[in-house]
């Protein structure tokens, strides 16, 4: 079993409408949690942690249940920038590699 | 915040020569930096940590002796692929951070092609 699961898509959403990405991880010991973007061909760029708690950064919200070690990102009113792949992300301490989904490819159509 | 540098940005060699990837930290001391592979439509798979003043440790599947990396200084780690194959054609990137337990940051990546 991969450490961390992605469901691979691609997703193909029309603009403004909402998608949402799950994610699991195997590696009850991880402590950290991220998504990440990446463009094509391009470096992957942190888009938000994870946190118990939930957190919400403009029409992104990220979700952590540690309980089932699942991670969620809600895309709302989707724009066409919002095409990329999406990077599930974990660390088990401040200074050990992050652990890469495969990414879920969101293509947002006009 | 915290910038890592990696060069060159795409290379094309021919089969069995070496080829030397940079990656430079530039407003920041690392201590650790990390070297992943991708290949198309696959997830960023950990090659090796490349440890300042040390060796660096290699996951499993990845050839020591085939992918050199040094860390001489706190600022530069290189990965050399040497005697390289076709099949070593990839997406190469590096990762450093201050903590990353709160952000990590990348290289640009260098797209390599053996011919």
């Amino acid at each position: 079993r991969k450490e961390v699961e992605q469901d691979p898509g691609p997703f193909n959403v029309p603009e403004g409408a909402t998608v949402a990405f799950n994610c699991t991880y195997s590696n009850s010991a991880s402590q950290s949690f991220f998504w990440y973007r990446q463009d094509c061909r391009k470096e992957p760029k942190l888009l938000m942690s994870v946190y118990s708690s939930g957190n919400e950064d403009g029409r992104f919200t990220a979700q952590l249940n540690r309980a089932s070690q699942y991670i969620s990102l809600l895309i709302r009113d989707s724009k066409l920038s919002d095409s990329a792949t999406y990077l599930c992300v974990v660390t088990h301490s401040g200074n050990t590699p992050l652990v890469f989904g495969k990414g879920t490819r969101l293509s947002v159509i006009a | 915040g915290a910038v890592v540098s990696q060069h060159p940005s795409r290379v094309i060699c021919k089969s069995g020569t070496s080829v030397k990837i940079e990656c430079r930290s530039l407003d920041f001391q690392a201590t650790t930096m990390f070297w992943y592979r991708q290949f198309p439509k696959q997830s960023l798979m950990l090659m090796a940590t490349s440890n300042e003043g040390s060796k660096a440790t290699y996951e499993q599947g990845v050839e020591k002796d085939k992918f050199l990396i040094n860390h001489a200084s706190l600022t530069l780690s290189t990965l050399t692929v040497t005697s390289a194959h076709p099949e070593d054609s990839s997406f190469y990137i590096c990762s450093a951070g201050l903590d990353l337990a709160l952000e990590a940051f990348f290289g640009q990546g260098t797209r390599l092609t053996v011919v």
